[in-house]
This record gives structure tokens, sequence and C-alpha cells, in this order.
């Protein structure tokens, strides 16, 4: 499968840990996406890369989250001193430029107790 | 503020009844526009897209939607639901050169 992977799949830690999530994308495609889903609610952008570049952030991301893609390949998704609030489902989605549509990764969902 | 709504939080149908699920975007610029469906325990996949030219688009298992571009909507309609079209389905609209909006979703329900 050459889809867009994602892991851990699942991640519980306790308030006030660091946690650290890893995106492989499609091989071929530069545009690589994280989001955050919770329940209810679509998908909210979080970050994007184009190659190696982090070209946007959303104001949802706090000092407190910080997004790699080294080399253009593979993406992490680091939350330090995680907050309760912080519990939801991380998307990865990669597509082939700028005005194509985005193919998604079964998501990391964390749980802060 | 760029918006997209879906009209229905829940729909709920028997097998064989018509869907048509609402998507309106509050954004007056060039968009193309996507439907994604999610599957009990799946990641998001694309169901259809409209970029540009007709504007009644077909996608995959039947379903199709229509852009109004007047009407800002972008609604998806399936003549004949099945029980495996439950799942939760998402509008998400994107403006030439900027990111995905998503609407918050309708979760649809087929009863067999």
């Amino acid at each position: 499968d050459t889809g867009v992977s994602q892991d851990p799949r699942h991640k519980i830690t306790k308030r006030g840990q660091n946690v650290t999530f890893r995106c492989d994308p499609i091989s071929e495609h530069n545009r690589l996406y994280w989001y955050r889903q919770t329940l209810g609610q679509g998908p909210e952008f979080l970050t994007y890369f184009q190659n190696e570049a982090q070209l946007e952030k959303s104001r949802l991301l706090s000092d407190r989250f910080s997004a790699e893609r080294p080399k253009g390949s593979f993406s992490t998704l680091e939350i330090q001193r995680t907050e309760q609030g912080d519990s939801a489902m991380y998307l990865c989605a990669s597509a082939p430029g700028v005005n194509y549509e985005q193919y998604f990764g079964p998501g990391t969902r964390l749980t802060v107790t | 503020a760029q918006s997209v709504s879906q009209h229905n939080h829940h729909v709920i149908l028997s097998e064989a009844a018509s869907l048509e699920l609402g998507c309106n975007y509050s954004y007056g610029g060039t968009v193309n526009l996507f439907w994604y469906v999610q599957y009990p325990g799946q990641h998001l996949q694309l169901l259809l897209k409209y970029f540009s030219g007709d504007p009644l688009v077909k996608g995959i298992k039947g379903f199709e939607a229509e852009f109004i571009k007047s009407k800002f909507s972008f609604n998806l309609r399936k003549p004949s639901v099945q029980w495996s079209d439950t799942a939760e389905y998402f509008c998400a609209v994107k403006l030439y050169g900027q990111n995905f909006v998503f609407g918050p979703g309708t979760r649809l329900s087929v009863l067999p």
C-alpha cells in the first residue's frame, strides 16, 4: 500500500508529557498537511509543508506545537507539555501540488489523561 | 472569515431512499470543491471534486454533486443509498492557492 501512513495510531499520555507523531506521505507528493479533528467536527488545518519548507501555520498551532519535515520526506508533529485539550485525532495528508486533492492518512488518536 | 456549513448533522435513511446533503461556503473567489467520506474505522477518502467545467460532477460509488455558483452551494446526491453508504461526509472548499477548509460533517446512517 503506497498511501499516507501515520505512526502511532493511538497514543495515551499524561498531562505535561511530550509526544511526537510521524507521517509518511505518498512518495511523489511535495505537499504535506497536518490537521486536527475533534469529535463532531471536520478537520481543522494546523500547518503545511512544501518539500521541507513550512509555509503556513494556523493560529491553532500554539507554541507547544512544532512540526518538521526534514529532507522533504516524512514529517513529525511534536506537542510539548500536553494538555487535556490536546486530545484529538491528528491527521496527515499529502498532495502532489497546491491545487490538487489531498490524500489522508489514518490519523493518530491522542488521549491526554 | 471563510467558512463551510453543512446543513444536517445526522441523516437517517432507509435503503433505496434518495440522498441529498447540503454544503454552503462563504467565499467570493474561485474555489475548488470536494466531498470526502469517512467510513467507520477508516480514513478520509475523496468522493468527488470540482475544479472547473461542468458543474455537475460524478464521483465514486454512484455519488454526484452540483456546483451552483450563485448559491455558493455544492450539494451531494445519490439516487438510491445502500447500507454500505453509512459514513460521515465532509464538504471541503479550497480557494485557489490557499488551504482547505472543511465543513463540520454530516453523519449518514442507512437502515437495512
